[in-house]
């Protein structure tokens, strides 16, 4: 069945500095979404992604579905204290209803000032 | 909009008890899905509706689960003969599926779940 792989699973970030972290599908997905838990909250929609090597950008984060809509990258820019959580991905996969979301495990950001 | 609300938030229980959870979408809202997250990994699917259909179950889920919403709003999760295993937050999202396949999920605070 489809996996989602995220990398890596933690991130430890000065605050200022830029960060990727990426996420792999096994399969081909139809779409990606990216996800933000604080601790101690629940996920909370960032954005989602279709097209093959669509990229979006919402201030400091950009968004990126890999032309192969296998992957996806987000990059942080000048990392904030407010961007410590677990960020998450998650994806259908081209061949699933569109319902049932396959998450990664998340990349853990902690910052520090 | 008041966004996802679930009840209760909590539930401590011993094995082989019932529990019941029960989750209340976004009003306008057609699509409920329910989840489940233990420590250090992401959501994990468990079922979803469309109104009052069950459309699709994940087949890790076990003739313990089930999940109504008999009128297309709220919707309950009932887990029989509770396990040490099942401990974990479980979350419910609601979203409007659009026709050009846009589905913003909203996650609502979960219930952890406690068996001892």
């Amino acid at each position: 069945g489809q996996q989602v792989m995220q990398i890596p699973q933690y991130q430890h970030v000065q605050e200022g500095e830029d960060f990727t972290t990426y996420c792999n599908s096994s399969t081909t997905l139809s779409n990606i979404q990216w996800y933000k838990q604080r601790p101690g909250g629940h996920p909370v929609f960032l954005i989602q992604l279709v097209k093959s090597g669509e990229v979006k950008k919402q201030k400091r984060l950009t968004f990126q579905f890999g032309e192969a809509k296998k992957n996806s990258s987000l990059h942080i820019t000048a990392t904030q204290t407010t961007d410590v959580g677990t960020y998450f991905c998650a994806g259908w996969g081209a061949t699933d209803s569109w319902g049932k979301l396959q998450f990664g495990a998340g990349t853990q950001v902690v910052v520090t000032p | 909009d008041t966004g996802v609300s679930q009840d209760p938030r909590h539930k401590i229980t011993k094995r082989g008890q019932n529990v019941t959870f029960r989750c209340d979408p976004i009003s306008e809202h057609n699509r409920l899905y329910w989840y489940r997250q233990t420590l250090g990994q992401g959501p994990e699917f468990l079922t979803y509706f469309q109104n009052e259909a069950q459309l699709e179950k994940s087949r890790l889920l076990s003739d313990r689960f089930s999940a109504e919403r008999p009128k297309g709003s709220f919707s309950t999760l009932e887990i029989q003969r509770t396990e040490q295993g099942d401990s974990a937050m479980y979350l419910c999202a609601s979203s409007f599926m659009t026709a050009s396949g846009t589905d913003t999920q909203y996650f609502g605070p979960g219930t952890r779940l406690t068996v001892l």
